[in-house]
């Protein structure tokens, strides 16, 4: 079954510091993942998406993640942190059976401080 | 272009009340999705459907009702509204074909409480 782990509930990090947000996923097969963001009081928006293409995969807003099947992991990186950025963020999978169904981990709250 | 809608943005209800959450999209898409999202947790798939006239349960469907009589609306129907459905619901739509994986598109979401 396919399932997805993030690694931290709660991130926070001084504007112009890098961010890594980590996420672990398990699949039986070869997955399809992503990256979405939600800003307060709003929907999601994705960020990136991963689907066997490339390992490093870029973003918007100059987020990156790099697949590492491996180490079953799929973290969400960013070379200096925005006020802006500050958002919940969420690595999906794919799940099997079709029908481009999702699978959602509980979520990172970004905090970023001036 | 609009592209996900959803209405309304807030409600209260009273236990045992029910409603229809809207939702429509304008992108032509045969995938459409309805989520919860409760404090602190990701979303959960409610249902969804591949097409007008097609829907299926996903992993949390009890308590709920869906229709698709279009391709463009999906509402979303609660019957005898109890607290453990007080969420913020997201409806999503998605392109459909061999190219996966595609991105769903959000709504803005409908935020209910039920007391």
């Amino acid at each position: 079954a396919q399932s997805v782990t993030q690694l931290d509930s709660h991130v926070s990090v001084s504007e112009g510091t890098p961010v890594l947000l980590r996420c672990n996923y398990s699949s039986s097969y070869s997955p399809s993942l992503f990256w979405y963001v939600q800003h307060p009081n709003k929907g999601l928006q994705l960020l990136l998406k991963y689907t066997s293409a490339a390992t490093l995969v870029k973003g918007i807003n100059g987020f990156e993640a790099e697949f590492k099947k491996s180490e079953t992991s799929f973290h969400l990186t960013k070379p200096s942190a925005h006020m802006s950025d500050a958002a919940e963020y969420f690595c999906v999978v794919t799940l099997s059976g079709g029908y481009n169904k999702l699978i959602f981990g509980a979520g990172t709250r970004l905090a970023v401080h001036p | 272009n609009a592209g996900v809608t959803q209405t309304p943005k807030f409600r209260i209800l009273k236990i045992g009340q029910s409603m229809t959450l809207q939702c429509a999209q304008d992108m032509n898409h045969n995938y459409m999705y309805w989520y919860r999202q409760d404090p602190g947790m990701g979303l959960k798939l409610i249902y969804y459907s591949v097409g007008a006239g097609i829907t299926d349960k996903g992993e949390v469907p009890n308590g709920y009702n869906v229709s698709r009589s279009t391709t463009e609306d999906f509402p979303l129907r609660l019957e005898l509204a109890a607290p453990s459905q007080t969420s913020v619901y997201f409806c999503a739509s998605s392109p459909s074909g061999l190219a996966k994986p595609y991105e769903q598109y959000f709504g803005p979401g409908t935020r209910l409480t039920v007391t």
